[in-house]
């Protein structure tokens, strides 16, 4: 198990570019999230797949932002023409569909979105 | 609307001087109470799930313990590598989603 990765871990943009971010969950995880989180608060729920269906979303995910799960295991998420508001780290995490330990997410380490 | 509130914001302490932080939520049907933690630039690390009022969980220096409306993180004799900042999370019915509080920096002074 080498736990949830996230692709670039750092990405630098001008506004008005389009950026695409990359999740893979842990490998037995039907259940994956995306999250906002900016400096001094909490992560903030934007998206949620159950395998490859979207079934919540968040009023934070603007037009701007899309996230697909194409086959019900990695992800991406992306952010078409970008603003320096959305500078912030996003993070993705997994959890299993069934079971006692079902509700717990396990976080990768984010990726770290500055734009310029 | 789902709130979770984390107290105090910042927190330093003493190596070995043990300490409490605190969480309220508002959420109804609460599915789960989640405790993280997280250092600067990662992602949060998953330390604990309660389920119910009066259940408790330990590991290591921390105990955490949930309430009808709060959760608590208790730390004992707390050494310079607990230091991070400490999220709380919870889930309601209906929703797979966490909502966060905004955490508590811990910083334990050797």
């Amino acid at each position: 198990d080498t736990g949830v990765s996230q692709d670039p871990r750092h990405k630098i943009t001008k506004r008005g570019q389009n950026v695409t971010f990359r999740c893979d969950p842990i490998s037995e995880h039907n259940r994956l999230y995306w999250y906002r989180q900016t400096l001094g608060q909490g992560p903030e729920f934007l998206t949620y797949f159950q395998n490859e269906a979207q079934l919540e979303k968040s009023r934070l995910l603007s037009d701007r932002f899309s996230a697909e799960r194409p086959k019900g295991s990695f992800s991406t998420l992306e952010i078409q023409r970008t603003e320096q508001g959305d500078s912030a780290m996003y993070l993705c995490a997994s959890s299993l569909g069934e079971g006692g330990r079902r509700y717990e997410q396990y976080f990768g380490p984010g990726t770290r979105l500055t734009v310029t | 609307e789902d709130q979770v509130t984390q107290s105090p914001e910042a927190l330093r302490l003493q190596e070995g001087e043990s300490s409490s932080l605190n969480c309220s939520y508002t959420v109804s049907g609460l599915r789960g109470l989640f405790w993280y933690r997280q250092d600067p630039g990662k992602g949060p690390e998953f330390l604990f799930t309660l389920y119910s009022a009066g259940e408790e969980k330990e590991k290591e220096r921390l105990k955490a313990t949930l309430t009808k409306k709060e959760s608590f993180l208790h730390i004992t004799a707390p050494k310079p590598e607990d230091s991070a900042t400490y999220l709380c999370a919870d889930s309601g019915a209906g929703s797979y989603q966490l909502t966060f509080g905004k955490g508590t920096k811990l910083s334990v002074i050797p």
